[in-house]
């Protein structure tokens, strides 16, 4: 079975640029999270979605960042405009609502802004 | 609110050597879960296991071994015999309300394991 699918895997962009960065979740799950890690910051959950529908995005950090999940199979996270301190590596996750409480990761996506 | 203490950050050993990732969490929750991950160099984050609040029996798994102590709120990460491809960073992560809406992961910062021919 095919995992969390997130493209492109390294974006390098000039600031002020939109970015969009994009997930396919693992077919069935029902929960998608996006996470940013950098080395300050450690592991920082931005927002997660619960069947399409965003149900916490006190993570994100600024109003130049937002989300999407218009279906089932399908998200993006979008910077714009996008800054150097944005720079950092995005991953996706999902899991089920039930049974297995686990997230998969995707494998990334190393973005730098410069 | 909840937080995963990983005191260790970086931990050196020699390939075939013991080595235990200690993790200490926090939570006022009765239910919860506890997880581990590791990040190779590769950069992707692979889940190793998961362990709820209410079963605290030890958990060994080839070299891996779990040991979850409600008492000292612990859940430390054993290898046995470790190898160069167990080089890695570990994050062990706390979940709490599996039941409810809250799904966040709160993570600790991680170890860094250096596995030495």
């Amino acid at each position: 079975d095919a995992g969390v699918i997130q493209s492109p895997r390294h974006e390098v962009t000039e600031m002020g640029q939109e970015v969009t960065l994009r997930c396919k979740p693992i077919s069935g799950h029902d929960y998608l999270f996006w996470y940013r890690q950098t080395m300050m910051r450690g592991l920082e959950l931005l927002i997660y979605f619960n069947n399409n529908v965003p149900i916490d995005d006190s993570g994100m950090p600024e109003d130049r960042f937002s989300a999407k999940m218009p279906n089932a199979s399908f998200s993006t996270l979008k910077i714009q405009p996008s800054e150097p301190r944005d720079s950092a590596v995005y991953f996706c996750a999902s899991s089920f609502r039930q049974g297995p409480y686990e997230q998969y990761f995707g494998p990334g996506t190393r973005l730098t802004v410069t | 609110a909840q937080k995963v203490t990983q005191a260790q950050t970086e931990i050196s050993v020699v390939e075939k050597e013991d080595v235990t990732l200690d993790c200490v969490y926090e939570t006022r929750d009765t239910t919860y879960y506890l997880f581990w991950y590791k990040q190779p160099p590769s950069g992707e984050l692979v889940f190793l296991i998961r362990r709820n609040s209410f079963d605290e029996q030890n958990e060994i798994s080839g070299r891996y071994s779990w040991n979850f102590q409600k008492s000292t709120s612990s859940f430390n990460f054993t290898i046995t015999a470790s190898q160069v491809v167990d080089s890695a960073v570990y994050f062990c992560a706390l979940r709490i309300s599996p039941s409810g809406s809250a799904r966040q992961l709160t993570f600790g910062s991680g170890t860094q394991l250096t596995v030495l021919p």
